[in-house]
């Protein structure tokens, strides 16, 4: 069966170390989102992607990026992680923009 | 970006219907309303969306205003695992992005 999957689902790390954290669909679909969730902030949208070479900055960017050089992958990178970044992530992906998007089970990152 | 409000939480007794209102009273006309999930700490669920007509699925039922300006998610006979989460999302557009509130907890007691 398609699926998307995150790994890895649990990471501890360093601050000011560099951090990717992946994210992979086998549905084809263009259209692919990272979240972070933490208490009493709900999910914010970190940074999307609507195809290969395609990305663009969410409501959090500040300290991550993505790029997308295949469909299937869209890998977060932390460039020199913060305490503040400790959070859950879920990555999402859809097939077209007003269809339904599919969350993977999350990544768990301390920053300590 | 239209916004959603819902009740913080709700309790439901199990095998009766569970009744989740939102207010999007900002909605424009091409926006639709999607609802999703979260169960403890998973990723969040599809469960499902409209634009202005009523629909129906194996999960649940989306109610829409005429005037689109709040909506009914309706679980049939809500059931101990039902208790979760429940987000309502006006969908950006065209862009796809779906922008979370706090959402409404449901828990459903025995």
């Amino acid at each position: 069966d398609a699926e998307i999957t995150q790994s890895p689902r649990h990471k501890i790390t360093e601050t000011g170390r560099q951090v990717t954290l992946a994210c992979h669909q086998t549905w084809n679909h263009n259209n692919m989102f990272w979240y972070r969730q933490d208490l009493g902030h709900g999910l914010r949208l970190i940074h999307y992607s609507y195809g290969v070479h395609d990305t663009n900055k969410g409501e959090v960017s500040d300290g991550y990026s993505v790029s997308r050089s295949n469909t299937e992958d869209l890998p977060l990178t932390l460039e020199s992680a913060a305490s503040s970044q400790t959070s859950v992530y879920f990555c999402a992906s859809s097939a077209q923009p007003n269809t339904e998007a599919f969350f993977g089970q999350g990544t768990r990152l301390t920053v300590v | 970006d239209a916004k959603t409000t819902q009740p913080p939480s709700m309790d439901c007794a199990e095998g009766r219907a569970a009744n989740l209102p939102c207010n999007h009273s900002t909605i424009s006309g091409n926006e639709y309303v999607y609802w999703y999930r979260q169960i403890h700490s998973q990723g969040p669920q599809y469960i499902i969306h409209g634009l202005k007509n009523n629909e129906t699925n194996e999960m649940a039922s989306l109610i829409i205003t005429e005037d689109r300006k709040s909506s009914t998610l309706i679980l049939p006979h809500a059931t101990l695992r039902d208790t979760a989460v429940y987000y309502c999302i006006v969908r950006v557009g065209n862009t796809g992005k779906l922008i979370f509130g706090q959402g409404t907890t449901l828990q459903v007691k025995p």
